[in-house]
C-alpha cells in the first residue's frame, strides 16, 4: 500500500462546477501537508498548504483530516485553466521525508 | 519569489556518458533535492542535502552521485548514463527555518534523454 494515495481520475467536469479530490496518508507521523498542481510537462507548482483548521484560497479550499488521515481539495466554479494534475504532498519527521501522491487528473471542459 | 533555476529544459546524451545536471536557487534555502519524475512512478527522490557538503541518499541513488560545495548550487552528475535514465529531473529547494517542514520550490526541469 502507498504512504500516500490519490484517485488518480482523470476526472472530466464542465466549467463552472465544483469538484473534489481526496487524498489518503497512512503515517500518522505526518507533519505537513500541501496541495501542488503540475501542468502537462511542466513542474509542480505549490497550490496551497493545508492547515489543520482548513485554508481557503480564492476558489480553492483545503481541509485536513488528521483522525481519519485524509487531506481534502475542494475548486468551485471550475475554470477551463484548472485542467491539471493535483498532488498531494506530506512531509513528515525529517526535512527529506516529502512523500507525493501520484496525482489526479482534472479536465474541465467547456 | 523563490527562484529555483535549472541549467537545461532539454538535453540529449550518449549512453556512457558522463552527465552534469545543475541547479540554482537564490533564496539561501539550506535544503535542495533532486527528483525525477517518470509516467506512472510519480516523483521519486535521487539525492538530498541539508547543508553544504551534505547529502543524503533518496530512495533510488544508484547511477546518480551529487556535489554541494555552495548554498545556492546543487548537482546531479550521472556517472555513466544509461537508457534508462532518461526522464524529467527537477531540482527543488526548500528553507529549514522556521521549520524543516516548509514547501517545496521546483525549478522548471530539464527533459534528459539518453539514446
Amino acid at each position: 500500500r502507498k504512504e500516500v494515495e490519490q484517485d488518480p481520475g482523470p476526472f472530466n467536469v464542465p466549467e463552472g462546477a465544483t469538484v473534489a479530490f481526496n487524498c489518503t496518508y497512512s503515517n500518522s507521523a505526518s507533519q505537513s501537508f500541501f496541495w501542488y498542481r503540475q501542468d502537462c510537462r511542466k513542474e509542480p507548482k505549490l497550490l496551497m498548504s493545508v492547515y489543520s483548521s482548513g485554508n481557503e484560497d480564492g476558489r480553492f479550499t483545503a481541509q485536513l483530516n488528521r483522525a481519519s488521515q485524509y487531506i481534502s481539495l475542494l475548486i468551485r466554479d471550475s475554470k477551463l485553466s484548472d485542467s491539471a494534475t493535483y498532488l498531494c504532498v506530506v512531509r513528515r519527521s525529517s526535512a527529506s521525508k516529502i512523500i507525493f501522491g501520484s496525482g489526479t487528473r482534472l479536465s474541465i471542459r467547456p | 519569489d523563490v527562484k529555483v533555476t535549472q541549467s537545461s529544459r532539454y538535453l540529449v546524451k550518449r549512453t556512457g556518458e558522463k552527465v552534469f545536471l545543475e541547479c540554482v536557487q537564490d533564496m539561501d534555502h539550506e535544503n535542495m533535492f533532486w527528483y525525477r519524475q517518470d509516467p506512472g512512478l510519480g516523483l521519486r527522490l535521487i539525492y538530498f542535502s541539508y547543508d553544504v557538503k551534505m547529502k543524503e541518499k533518496g530512495d533510488i541513488p544508484e547511477g546518480y552521485s551529487v556535489s554541494r560545495e555552495k548554498k545556492e548550487r546543487f548537482s546531479l552528475i550521472l556517472e555513466s548514463a544509461s537508457t534508462n535514465q532518461t526522464s524529467m529531473y527537477l531540482c527543488a529547494s526548500s528553507p529549514s527555518k522556521p521549520t524543516d517542514y516548509s514547501p517545496l520550490h521546483f525549478g522548471n526541469g530539464t527533459r534528459l534523454t539518453v539514446t
